[in-house]
């Protein structure tokens, strides 16, 4: 279904420090996780993944973690940097929507120098 | 290496007119395709899919339509557009069959419609 809300919740790191971005989802069944990142005019871009029979996973600068007792899904950037400022979606994978990737409403970060 | 193309990039339309957002994908079989839209400040909405030729998935009911003429084209119409109508619109596409099932985005084709 479509997102709620006309506002996306904002970020504001300064550079250097570490950012979380968070995400809760909404169905247990979901087996697959996918946050992407959107800058502004451009369509998103994978960033990193997680199975549900994970519960972390690391990348290049980029750490997710899945919560599936409190379904919650988050995802750490380290050393944040000017270009990291962007739209950060998380997305899942539900089963009963043949294995579609639904989106959340996204975060804005905003790295300051 | 695949490619995903969708045009226009920008486009200005009336109410009442019509519309049509072409996308294409190049160096892949049998793509999974997708048209996604991003209202401002919203997040990614699902129109439709289609995982083959001729085979195409509403999410939402709505003043849009898609087809799949070809294997790797997929297209967006209206008939008449309407103010609601104005987005930002994003084609995807995915491997058919991946477990994975991550999705490659085109740049995206801005919609206003006054």
């Amino acid at each position: 279904g479509e997102s709620v809300g006309l506002h996306l919740p904002t970020l504001s790191v300064q550079e250097g420090d570490n950012s979380i971005i968070n995400c809760a989802y909404s169905n247990s069944a979901s087996d697959y996780f996918i946050w992407y990142k959107q800058e502004s005019g451009k369509g998103p871009q994978f960033i990193i993944d997680i199975r549900s029979n994970m519960d972390k996973r690391q990348g290049q600068r980029v750490t997710v973690l899945l919560n599936k007792t409190v379904k919650h899904l988050s995802l750490q950037i380290a050393a944040t940097q000017p270009g990291d400022s962007a739209v950060y979606f998380c997305a899942e994978r539900k089963v009963e929507y043949g294995n579609k990737l639904v989106f959340g409403a996204g975060t804005i970060l905003r790295v300051k120098s | 290496s695949q490619t995903i193309h969708q045009w226009p990039a920008t486009l200005v339309q009336p109410v009442g007119s019509p519309l049509s957002l072409e996308c294409t994908v190049e160096g892949t079989s049998n793509p999974n395709l997708y048209w996604y839209r991003q209202a401002a400040g919203r997040g990614l909405q699902l129109l439709f899919y289609s995982v083959g030729i001729g085979q195409i998935s509403s999410e939402v009911p709505q003043n849009l339509s898609a087809s799949r003429p070809q294997d790797r084209q997929f297209i967006l119409s209206s008939k008449k557009l309407l103010l609601s109508d104005s987005g930002f619109y994003l084609c995807a596409w995915s491997l058919r069959d991946r477990v994975a099932g991550e999705l490659f985005f085109g740049e995206g084709s801005r919609l206003t419609v006054l």
